[in-house]
């Protein structure tokens, strides 16, 4: 199948540090959708993006769609406590990667 | 409110029985998916339906089935096939996609399911 690699799998930073992750696609998509998910729950929707070289924030987090509509990033700055969960990306098919767990240390 | 209900919360199941989680959506979305984690792993995708009455196989639909009989509804039944069903289960359901509305990309979960094989 079309592989997603999502990178790093873990993270572990201190509390204040900004964090970046991303993901890379073999092929082309439309869309690319980053959400949060905390333990034993559904994942949340964090950002989602439609169109190559878009950049949109929200709050402290800001997600890029690359322009090669391969790839996308995620980062977020001044991490704080709350930020701990999996994060995960997702692609126009419905198809995620595998996940970054993020750790902060206070 | 409007959102995406899963039941039951946590399952048991002996080897051998066949389950079904339910899955019930009132956001009128026309798509609707179900996908498996295992601990420590991303989600995979196992069935999905774009419309009442369709469904398509995912990436590891062996083991399940689901039917898609009314458009709030997409049940997902876990056969005796499925060898180590042991996961959590998540629904999920999206808005129609459009050139206008190209929003019909973006899925939302439910709250998930844990299926445990006793």
């Amino acid at each position: 199948g079309q592989q997603l690699n999502q990178s790093p799998q873990s993270m572990f930073i201190q509390e204040g540090e900004d964090v970046s992750m991303n993901c890379t696609s073999s092929s082309i998509f439309n869309t690319w959708l980053w959400y949060k998910q905390d333990p034993g729950e559904g994942p949340v929707l964090l950002i989602a993006l439609y169109k190559a070289g878009e950049l949109t924030s929200n709050g402290r987090l800001t997600a890029q769609f690359g322009i090669t509509r391969k790839d996308s990033f995620l980062n977020i700055s001044a991490s704080i406590p709350s930020d701990v969960g999996i994060y995960f990306c997702a692609r126009g098919d419905m198809r995620f990667g595998a996940g970054t767990r993020l750790t902060v240390k206070p | 409110d409007g959102g995406i209900t899963q039941s039951p919360k946590y399952l048991f199941r002996k080897e051998g029985q066949n389950v079904t989680l339910s899955c019930e959506q009132n956001l009128n979305h026309d798509a609707m998916y179900w996908y498996r984690q295992d601990p420590g792993q991303g989600l995979r995708l196992i069935y999905y339906s774009q419309i009442v009455n369709d469904f398509q196989k995912g990436d590891i639909a062996e083991g399940y089935s689901v039917s898609r009989e009314k458009k709030e509804s997409f049940p997902l039944t876990v056969t005796s096939a499925q060898k180590n069903p042991t996961a959590f289960y998540l629904c999920a359901s999206s808005p129609p996609t459009s050139r206008f509305s190209p929003s019909g990309n973006t899925i939302y979960f439910g709250e998930g399911s844990w299926l445990t094989v006793v």
